[in-house]
């Protein structure tokens, strides 16, 4: 089956450590993309992708970082410079183009240790 | 200013109660509105794709309906496990920009 698989589903960050979100797909998507969601708030983009090695920052990029060397993968690097991270992060694809719907991954919930 | 507003943003019903969701939004340029559920713990199921104002789409008991300034999506005859998070987007320029969801508690 088609999809896109994060890992971990949980994950416990200690004070100063960098800890990476991994995100992989089978759709054959070309865009990719990386989103918080906060209790009470809509998602907010991190970082997106439309292509191979090439990447883009969204609305909250400070503090974290991405790479894009396979199509299937986008992980997720959230970095000790990142002053609050606990929350909902959420992995999506899509087809590229204007209009086209993401599809989304179950997510992996951060926690400081 | 929010460019996507859902509401009400938490609706309880009883089963078999049917009603709508609403969301309103202000970009111009619209490049498709989104509707998905959201289940606790888990990522956005993808429901419908509207792109005109007129256009209706449907599923089983859910129907999501578009004009120039706002969607509904309307729950008709509803069961427990209709109960989740409904979230719309609309996709602007390049991106897709999201509401905050209506939380939907159906009561059996």
């Amino acid at each position: 089956d088609g999809g896109i698989t994060q890992s971990p589903k949980y994950l416990f960050r200690k004070e100063g450590q960098n800890v990476t979100l991994s995100c992989e797909q089978n759709l054959n998507h070309d865009a990719m993309y990386w989103y918080r969601q906060d209790p009470g708030q809509g998602l907010r983009l991190i970082y997106y992708s439309q292509i191979v090695n090439d990447f883009q920052k969204g609305d909250i990029a400070e503090g974290y970082s991405v790479s894009r060397e396979k199509k299937e993968s986008f992980p997720l690097t959230v970095t000790s410079a990142q002053k609050n991270p606990t929350a909902f992060y959420l992995c999506a694809s899509s087809t590229t183009g204007k209009g086209q719907p993401q599809h989304f991954g179950d997510g992996t919930r951060l926690s400081i240790l | 200013e929010d460019q996507v507003t859902q509401s009400p943003e938490a609706l309880r019903l009883q089963e078999g109660e049917s009603s709508s969701l609403n969301c309103s939004y202000t970009v111009s340029g619209l490049r498709g509105l989104f509707w998905y559920r959201q289940d606790p713990g888990k990522g956005p199921e993808f429901l419908f794709t509207l792109y005109s104002a007129g256009e209706e789409k449907e599923k089983e008991r859910l129907k999501a309906t578009l004009t120039k300034k706002e969607s509904f999506l309307h729950i008709t005859a509803p069961k427990p496990e209709d109960s989740a998070t409904y979230l719309c987007a609309v996709g602007w320029d390049d991106k897709i920009i999201f509401g905050k969801g209506t939380r939907l508690h159906i009561l059996p």
